[in-house]
């Protein structure tokens, strides 16, 4: 099974940061990596497919970069409305489909 | 707009069976472009794929849970289910029911609201 590992775990950051979190796979998975964001209570909200594709609708200041292993998730300057957690995850090794498990996003 | 539902108790006795009905609006099941999966969270953990239908009936599940689970389509309600057997306390969590692209590449672009399951006697 291809596992995912997200950092960090947890992070604090203010209105305006520019925040990054990491997602590693245990294996490559060429480009085959989606991003979430779930807010309490809620399902989570796809931000980006595909590595680096931006779903739409959603704001262009989400944006996610790498391939093979190596995967960022970069919000460029922080919304009182993005602190949520992030899950990432794998669609390389479909039907078997596996999350990160979660970043969450707190206020400073 | 596609809206997915679920439905099904909110308790389940250990050693029992869940059930869960997830009825799609502004879609249909029937499509051949997608998928309909179910996707778990016990209380303050991570995210867990469970298995997903295509509406032909042909399934495809987690390894884990591969041999409690049963995924069925009814086209003629536009609805999908699941069926857990067995359960126990590690079952208990939040269960969605997710619509994904039958091709690359392959994320879950509609989530219903998600139903708590607690197993307990």
């Amino acid at each position: 099974d291809i596992q995912m590992t997200q950092s960090p775990s947890s992070l604090s950051a203010s209105v305006g940061d520019r925040v990054t979190i990491t997602c590693r796979a245990s294996q490559s998975i060429s480009s085959s990596l989606n991003w979430y964001q779930q807010k309490p209570g809620k399902a989570p909200k796809v931000l980006i497919y595909a590595a680096s594709r931006l779903q739409s609708g959603v704001p262009s200041r989400f944006s996610g970069s790498g391939s093979g292993t190596d995967f960022t998730l970069t919000i460029s300057s922080l919304q009182p409305e993005d602190f949520a957690t992030y899950f990432c995850q794998q669609s390389y090794s479909t039907p078997m489909y596996t999350f990160g498990q979660g970043t969450k996003l707190e206020i400073k | 707009q596609v809206q997915l539902q679920e439905s099904g108790p909110g308790l389940v006795k250990p050693s029992e069976t869940l059930s869960l009905t997830c009825t799609v609006s502004g879609g249909s099941v029937s499509s051949g472009s997608y998928y309909w999966s179910w996707i778990r969270q016990p209380p303050g953990k991570g995210l867990e794929w469970i298995g997903y239908i295509y509406y032909s009936g042909t399934t495809n599940y987690n390894p884990s849970l591969k041999s409690r689970v049963t995924i069925s389509v009814d086209t003629s309600k536009n609805q999908f289910s699941l069926k857990l057997s067995s359960v126990t306390a590690a079952d208990t969590a939040v269960y969605y029911c997710a619509r994904v692209g039958g091709g690359y590449p392959y994320f879950f672009d509609y989530w219903g609201q998600g139903t708590l399951v607690t197993v307990s006697s």
